[in-house]
């Protein structure tokens, strides 16, 4: 079985709806945290959360929230998405240190009508 | 705040040898990793350097110089597999990672 897991793998949905995108890991990993790719942007930090009671902000978290309902699950929102959300979102998890490496879910893609 | 730089595109031959270069500038550098994204799947690890210097694993090698802001990838014996984005990215405090734009590495017959 895969140590981090996403649901769903994809997704279509229409301007305005609330999607919840979750993660799930079985690695034992204190830290988690959300990234969104597009296209020749690479990867860019949504949120992330060090323990069940930490959760801060990334460089894109406009338009965004989570929630950190036990060490092993890490929950996006988007409470009202629109187009330029459309992108593939991976959660990944870690160790603590600065060594550690992350370790990335198979990601969500999310299309945005 | 960071900026990392790294080539859009390469194109080498099978059994080939290819460097991708990343420059960074950032404050609170701690180290530097890269990753092998194939499309459309998640990326995986491939190296660690916090220190200055050659890491050799198999095939994959990795290099950084902290005072120039500089790091490659080396690949060697290209094979087909290899064909994927390859992501430099930079840790700071707190293990987060920020990612450069990635390489695509196009391997040819």
């Amino acid at each position: 079985d895969a140590d981090v897991t996403q649901t769903p793998r994809n997704r279509i949905t229409k301007t305005g709806k609330r999607i919840m995108l979750e993660c799930s890991q079985t690695k034992g990993h204190d830290r988690m945290y959300w990234y969104r790719q597009d296209p020749g942007l690479g990867l860019r930090l949504i949120y992330y959360s060090f323990d069940v009671k930490d959760i801060n902000k990334g460089e894109i978290s406009d338009g965004y929230s989570v929630s950190r309902q036990a060490q092993a699950k890490f929950s996006l929102s988007l409470e009202s998405a629109i187009p330029n959300q459309t992108a593939l979102y991976f959660c990944a998890t870690s160790g603590g240190g600065q060594t550690y490496e992350q370790y990335f879910g198979p990601g969500t893609r999310l299309t945005v009508t | 705040g960071q900026n990392i730089d790294q080539p859009t595109e390469m194109t080498a031959t099978e059994g080939a040898i290819v460097q991708i270069n990343c420059t960074y500038q950032t404050s609170g550098f701690n180290g530097l990793f890269w990753y092998q994204q194939h499309a459309g799947e998640a990326p995986t690890f491939l190296s660690y350097n916090v220190l200055d210097g050659l890491e050799e694993k198999g095939r994959f090698s990795s290099f950084l110089s902290r005072s120039k802001g500089y790091s490659y990838l080396l690949l060697k014996e290209l094979q087909m597999k290899d064909s994927a984005s390859y992501l430099c990215a930079v840790t700071a405090a707190g293990n987060k990672l920020t990612f450069g734009g990635g390489t695509r590495v196009l391997v040819k017959p």
